[in-house]
């Protein structure tokens, strides 16, 4: 069965970076984009951005351009984002899902909260 | 970005049909979506392009529209709904998503 399975929390300093996974199986991993979701507290979801495994072409929201860095390591099937600079304005449970451009997110992974305090 | 606007909240009971709505600042064609999120886990897909049953989700959930107002509708609603319901389009660049709509009991 298809599963994304993330990383731990993480507790983390305003200023430092974090690099959060993703491990896909289930499925043929270059066959579906890898997007990724923030979710502060009590908020509404906000796409980050998305990358093709196959390619390791990248889309990013404007918003989170210079923040997050998206990578894949085709070898483990595992999909990455790096968070700079962070900030409280971070703290957020981040998401990986599943689709193709244009489509819906069928499947998702379980979750990560990030925690940026001093 | 396009924004999708939800109304924030319904208080319903169980065998009800509640429908909600989202409407789109510009044509989304029919790249709307839905998910269920209940509290400390991740979203699920109910219904994709508008109108289509995920798999495995039962028939009680549906949905319907096409360009800028869409309506997602459970019917009958059981307890096990109890959730926050998301629009999503992925039409435009970028992906957003509805503010959510909290069904609570009456």
């Amino acid at each position: 069965q298809v599963q994304l399975q993330q990383s731990g929390a993480e507790l983390t300093k305003p200023g430092s970076s974090v690099k959060i996974s993703c491990k896909a199986s289930g499925y043929t991993f270059t066959s579906y984009d890898i997007s990724w979701i923030k979710q502060r507290p009590g908020q509404a979801l906000e796409w980050i951005g998305a990358i093709n495994p196959g390619s390791g072409g990248t889309g990013y929201n404007e918003k989170f351009k210079g923040k997050a860095t998206l990578t894949v390591d085709k070898s483990s099937s595992t999909a990455f984002m790096q968070l700079s600079s962070l900030t409280p304005e971070d703290t957020a449970v981040y998401y990986c899902a599943r689709g193709k451009l244009l489509q819906w997110f069928d499947y998702w992974g379980q979750g990560v909260m990030v925690t940026v305090s001093s | 970005d396009t924004v999708l606007t939800q109304s924030p909240a319904l208080a319903v009971s169980p065998g009800e049909r509640v429908t909600i709505s989202c409407r789109a600042s510009e044509s989304v064609s029919t790249l709307m979506h839905w998910y269920q999120q209940k509290p400390g886990q991740q979203p699920k897909l109910l219904i994709y392009k508008a109108s289509n049953l995920a798999s495995g989700v039962p028939a009680r959930f549906s949905g319907s529209g096409s360009g800028t107002d869409f309506t997602f509708t459970i019917d009958p609603v059981e307890a096990d709904d109890i959730a926050t319901y998301y629009c999503h389009q992925s039409w435009n660049s970028p992906r957003t998503f509805g503010g959510g709509t909290k069904l609570e009991l009456k």
